[in-house]
């Protein structure tokens, strides 16, 4: 069945640090993935996605991410955090529904804290 | 401003309430869905709707009814729901079904049983 997993429920990184958000997918064919950033009270806004091509897609608000077919994984990184990053990061897999339809399952999300 | 507008962005009904929520998309896209996020929970979702009509209805309680007249809105229509329902609601659209296609999300309603 098709899955995402975001290992890490929370994490909490200084101000100015480096950032990497983990995100597993099972999926048995050619994966589109895709990173969504929801911040207190507000809805999901798109970061980034990968369909095909150069593993490595670069995003909006400096963000990018790196995708690997051997590890399954689709992790998310910024070299260096602000306090405005500080939300909930949702990695998802486009997926084929009943129906022949396009539906996106997601992970459980992670909340970024950041430390002044 | 995303282009996909919810209201009521709060509401508290009793179990024996009907009530409606809203959304309504500017985008000219062609598919609407409802989502639901609970609290450590994934989004969950609900139904998918493709030029107004339903494609998947994701084994939702009929206590949730929704409705599309047009491809520009998108109503859930609640009645006698539980405790366990309150989360918040988030409507999106995408240009089209396919499995690539970027979903716009609403706001959401934050939505309180008591």
């Amino acid at each position: 069945a098709q899955s995402v997993t975001q290992p890490d429920i929370h994490i909490t990184v200084s101000e100015g640090a480096s950032l990497e958000l983990r995100c597993n997918y099972s999926y048995g064919a050619t994966p589109y993935l895709f990173w969504y950033v929801q911040s207190p009270g507000q809805g999901l806004q798109l970061l980034l996605k990968y369909f095909s091509g150069d593993t490595l897609v670069q995003g909006i608000k400096g963000f990018e991410a790196e995708f690997k077919r051997s590890q399954s994984s689709f992790n998310l990184r910024k070299p260096s955090v602000h306090w405005s990053d500080a939300a909930e990061y949702f990695c998802a897999v486009g997926a084929m529904g009943s129906g022949n339809t396009g539906k996106l399952i997601f992970g459980q999300g992670t909340t970024l804290q950041v430390k002044p | 401003e995303t282009g996909v507008t919810q209201t009521p962005r709060h509401l508290v009904m009793g179990m024996t309430n009907k009530k409606s929520l809203k959304c309504e998309q500017h985008l000219g896209h062609n598919a609407m869905y409802w989502y639901k996020q609970s609290a450590k929970k994934p989004l969950e979702l609900m139904f998918v709707y493709n030029f107004k009509e339903q494609t998947e209805n994701n084994s939702v309680p009929s206590r949730f009814s929704p409705e599309c007249p047009n491809s520009s809105h998108l109503f859930l229509h609640l009645h006698t729901l539980q405790p366990e329902d309150s989360a918040l609601y988030l409507c999106a659209s995408s240009q089209d079904l396919g499995p690539y296609t970027e979903a716009f999300f609403g706001q959401g309603t934050r939505l309180t049983v008591v």
